[in-house]
C-alpha cells in the first residue's frame, strides 16, 4: 500500500464548476500538507500550504486537512480553462525532509 | 537568480553512456532535494542535501545514482550506466531551512535513455 493514494483521474469539468480533488494517507506522523500544480512539461509550483488540521483559503482556492479521517481535499470554485493541469498532493513530517508525493489528479476544464 | 534552475532541459543518451544532470538552487537556500518523475506518476524521492552534506540518501535506486553538492550552491546528479529504466524528469527543488518548509522546483531535466 502506497503511503499517499490520489486518485489519477483524467478528471474533465467544464468551465464554473466546483472541482473537489483528494487524497488519502496512511502515516499519522504526516503534519505538513501541500497541494502542487503542475503544468505540462514544468516544474511543480506550490498552491496551498497547510499544517496539521483545518481549513485554508486562497482565492478561488481552498485546502482541507483531516487528520482524524488521514483525508485531504483541494477545492477549485469557479474553475478556469487555466487551472487545466495536474494537480499533486505532497506531505511530510516535521522530522523528515522528503516529501511523499501522491501520483498526481490530471485535470481539464473545458470552455 | 529567480527560482530553481536545472539543466540541460532534455537529455537523451544511449544505453550504458554516464550523465550529470544540474541543480542551481534559490540563493540562500540551504536544504537541496533531488526527485524523479516516471511518466504518469507522482514524485519519488532520491537525496537530500543540508548545505554539502547528506544526511538523507534513502531514495537513490541504485548505486549507479549518486550527488554531490559545493557548499550552499550548484548540485550535480549522475547516473552511470544509463539503463532505460532511468528514463524520467529528474525534478530538483531548494527550501530556505529543512524541517516541513516549503520546496521550490525547478523545471526539471527530461531524461531519455534508448
Amino acid at each position: 500500500q502506497k503511503e499517499v493514494e490520489q486518485d489519477p483521474g483524467p478528471l474533465s469539468v467544464p468551465e464554473g464548476a466546483i472541482v473537489s480533488l483528494n487524497c488519502t494517507y496512511s502515516n499519522s506522523a504526516f503534519q505538513y500538507f501541500m497541494w502542487y500544480r503542475q503544468y505540462s512539461r514544468k516544474g511543480p509550483e506550490l498552491l496551498m500550504y497547510t499544517y496539521s488540521s483545518g481549513n485554508k483559503e486562497d482565492g478561488r482556492f481552498t485546502a482541507q486537512v483531516d487528520k482524524s479521517s488521514k483525508y485531504i481535499s483541494l477545492f477549485i470554485r469557479d474553475s478556469q480553462p487555466s487551472d487545466s493541469a495536474t494537480y499533486l498532493c505532497a506531505m511530510t513530517t516535521y522530522n523528515t525532509d522528503k516529501l511523499i508525493f501522491g501520483t498526481g489528479t490530471r485535470l481539464q476544464v473545458f470552455p | 537568480g529567480a527560482g530553481v534552475s536545472q539543466s540541460p532541459s532534455n537529455k537523451v543518451t544511449e544505453k550504458g553512456k554516464d550523465v550529470e544532470l544540474r541543480c542551481d538552487p534559490i540563493s540562500g537556500h540551504t536544504a537541496l532535494y533531488w526527485y524523479r518523475q516516471r511518466l504518469g506518476q507522482g514524485l519519488e524521492f532520491l537525496i537530500y542535501f543540508q548545505g554539502n552534506s547528506a544526511p538523507d540518501k534513502s531514495g537513490l535506486p541504485s548505486d549507479r545514482f549518486s550527488a554531490e553538492r559545493t557548499g550552499e550552491s550548484v548540485s550535480t546528479l549522475t547516473i552511470q550506466r544509463t539503463q532505460q529504466e532511468d528514463s524520467a524528469v529528474y525534478l530538483c527543488a531548494s527550501s530556505p531551512t529543512r524541517g516541513g518548509n516549503i520546496q521550490y522546483f525547478g523545471a526539471g531535466t527530461r531524461l531519455s535513455v534508448l
